[in-house]
């Protein structure tokens, strides 16, 4: 099956700091998205990039669905305590007809320390 | 709108017993998911569906059963619950038409079987 390979694991920072992950996958993406848990909660969409190339962003927070359309990163910038969880890539591989199945990275656990 | 609601939140099972976790959305979408998120793991789909009466399995169906007879509830159903069964299940819901929209999920329920 398809493997998604998010990067770093975890991030220790301290606040004000910028904050970047990525994710890669060994096939193509038509569809990438980045959501974050917090803790006892359930994952809360971010970003959706539909298009190679395409940059989004959403407040501090600036995603990228990469050209070749194995990858994609997310920046957070000016990190503030309340940015602390985990943050999750998800890939799905048709944009349309019936394959609307999500691949989901196993996340970066983002600590910020005030 | 309330958006995906799960319940309960919290369970514990003995080993064998059988139990249903619920799922609601109240948004019209036509898509629904079970997931299970195991420590450090990203999310597994159990099963999916893509409207009332029609549901199928994802990547980790074994031991889970579900039905949607309205658009609004999918149910999961543990049978005979297994210690390997521990897990959050998180349920999600999408609308699809002509471009796939991304999921939004429920807060949780987390299992215990003991």
């Amino acid at each position: 099956g398809q493997q998604l390979n998010q990067s770093p694991q975890s991030m220790f920072i301290q606040e004000g700091e910028d904050v970047s992950m990525n994710c890669t996958s060994s096939s193509i993406f038509n569809t990438w998205l980045w959501y974050k848990q917090d803790p006892g909660e359930g994952p809360v969409l971010l970003i959706a990039l539909y298009k190679a190339g395409e940059l989004t962003s959403n407040g501090r927070l600036t995603a990228q669905f990469g050209i070749t359309r194995k990858d994609s990163f997310l920046n957070i910038s000016a990190s503030i305590p309340s940015d602390v969880g985990i943050y999750f890539c998800a890939g799905q591989a048709n944009s349309g007809g019936s394959n609307y199945k999500l691949t989901f990275g196993k996340g970066t656990l983002l600590t910020v320390n005030p | 709108n309330a958006g995906v609601t799960q319940t309960p939140k919290f369970r514990i099972l003995k080993i064998g017993q059988s139990m249903t976790l619920q799922c609601t959305q109240d948004m019209n979408h036509n898509y629904m998911y079970w997931y299970r998120q195991d420590p450090g793991m990203g999310l597994k789909l159990i099963y999916y569906s893509v409207g009332a009466g029609i549901t199928d399995k994802g990547e980790v169906p074994n031991g889970y059963n579900v039905s949607r007879s309205t658009t609004e509830d999918f149910p999961l159903r543990l049978e005979l619950a297994a210690p390997s069964q521990t897990s959050v299940y998180f349920c999600a819901s999408s609308y699809h038409r002509d471009r796939n929209q991304p999921q939004h999920f429920g807060d949780g329920t987390r299992l215990s079987i003991l």
